[in-house]
């Protein structure tokens, strides 16, 4: 079993609709869980980050956070063309100071 | 304020030499960490560093590489007798302590031929 899984997808869904990314990890220990968006050719950039069971809100985006059932999500509302890039799970497993990261959702928004 | 910063942006070398990556993180950041990134694979953990010492060496794949921070800032990835499965883009994170958010930086291509 991989530390951090995620469904590679492809991921399709059209303008203004809700696209939902999912994570699962396999260290009861880990704490801190972080959403990263990649585009084609680039380094990957933070979009979320959560440490706390719950949802936390920014603008478009949530992260969900579900420590018993080990998973995190994030869901992108009214998604946009400019949403189309890979999605990266990102967890410090248990005390690890570096970071594990899922395989990654490649996210298609349709115009 | 700058971001992380990383040189070459590409680099193309021949089997059997030695590369250096730079990497300069953004200023105050304490903790720096080096990732790779092969083509259609995850992101790679290499190494850690808080202030200049690597407590995590564990990502490293083999004695070839070595890398160094000095001052608590700048950072050297070292490959040495490259192999073409190192062909790869290197990135940089820095955050302001462990366990922070990590920030990226544009990457190292690093093609071997």
């Amino acid at each position: 079993q991989k530390e951090v899984e995620q469904n590679s997808g492809p991921l399709s869904v059209p303008e203004g609709a809700i696209a939902s990314l999912n994570c699962t990890y396999s260290d009861r220990g880990s704490q801190s869980f972080f959403w990263y968006r990649q585009y084609s050719g680039k380094s990957p950039e933070l979009i979320m980050f959560i440490y706390s069971n719950g949802d936390k809100e920014d603008g478009r985006f949530t992260a969900q956070l579900n420590k018993a059932s080990q998973y995190v999500s994030l869901l992108i509302r009214d998604s946009q063309p400019s949403d189309s890039a890979t999605y990266l799970c990102a967890v410090n497993v248990g005390s690890a100071r570096q970071l594990t990261f899922g395989s990654g959702t490649q996210l298609t928004v349709l115009p | 304020g700058a971001g992380v910063s990383q040189s070459p942006s590409n680099k193309v070398t021949e089997k059997g030499k030695d590369v250096e990556l730079r990497c300069d993180p953004i200023s105050g950041h304490t903790a720096l960490y080096w990732y790779r990134q092969s083509l259609g694979q995850g992101l790679e953990f290499l190494i850690y560093f808080q202030g200049n010492s690597a407590p995590d060496k564990s990502g490293l794949p083999s004695d070839r590489f070595s890398a160094e921070r000095t001052g608590g800032s700048v950072s050297t990835l070292t490959i040495q007798r490259t192999q073409q499965e190192d062909s790869a883009v290197y990135l940089c994170a820095s955050s302001f302590g462990s366990m922070e958010t990590q920030y990226f930086g544009p990457g190292t291509r690093l093609l071997v031929l």
